[in-house]
């Protein structure tokens, strides 16, 4: 079955502290693997996306993720983190060669300490 | 390049009435997706229509919910009637179409439901 795991639903760091934020994914075939952020009252922003190459992905805002196909997962980092980066986040997998759905996990909320 | 627009962006109602969410792609884009969230769940995928006709609505909860795309531009959701369990986010999403690169798909901002 496709899926996605975040296994933590709430998050809190002191702000500069550094980030992790956990994602399993269970796909049947090549993924194409994303990070969206949800702020109060926004919408869905991509923060990064990884289909190949460079398993260590950058994205906006100073984020990373590191794809490792023999763990099946996909975490998200930042060395430090800022008020302004408490939101919810999502990782979701998807496939990158045909039009179809994403599937997403159920998002982790991450709080910021001042 | 304007992105995927959602309108309204806030909508409350009462149990039992219709309400029409309309969302309109990214222009030139094939793809239109629709995704929800209700409270506490995960964002989940509703239907995916191709220009004007839907490829996949296995997501679809049931028949209250109507989803059109007339000449493949905007797409519409109605609600018909709306439910206490519609409540949640609804999402569009579109993407071109592997002929213009990867299935990346663009986010809109979102349609808060309230169902009261």
């Amino acid at each position: 079955a496709q899926s996605v795991t975040q296994p933590d639903i709430h998050i809190t760091v002191s702000e500069g502290a550094s980030l992790e934020l956990r994602c399993n994914y269970s796909y049947g075939a090549t993924p194409y693997l994303f990070w969206y952020v949800q702020s109060p009252g926004q919408g869905l922003q991509l923060l990064l996306k990884y289909f190949s190459g460079d398993t260590l992905v950058q994205g906006i805002k100073g984020f990373e993720a590191e794809f490792k196909r023999s763990q099946s997962s996909f975490n998200l980092r930042k060395p430090s983190v800022h008020w302004s980066d408490a939101a919810e986040y999502f990782c979701a997998v998807g496939p990158w060669n045909r039009d179809d759905k994403i599937i997403f996990g159920k998002g982790t909320r991450l709080h910021i300490l001042p | 390049e304007a992105g995927v627009t959602q309108f309204p962006s806030h909508s409350v109602i009462e149990k039992g009435q219709t309400v029409t969410l309309r969302c309109d792609p990214i222009s030139g884009h094939d793809n239109l997706y629709w995704y929800r969230r209700v409270m506490g769940k995960e964002i989940k995928f509703l239907l995916h229509f191709v220009k004007e006709s839907k490829q996949d609505e296995s997501g679809m909860p049931n028949n209250r919910f109507l989803a059109e795309r007339t000449g493949g531009t905007y797409s519409t959701l109605k609600v018909q009637p709306a439910e206490l369990e519609d409540s949640g986010v609804y999402f569009c999403a579109s993407s071109p179409g592997l002929a213009g690169g990867l299935n990346e798909q663009f986010f809109g901002p979102g349609t808060r439901l309230t169902v009261l």
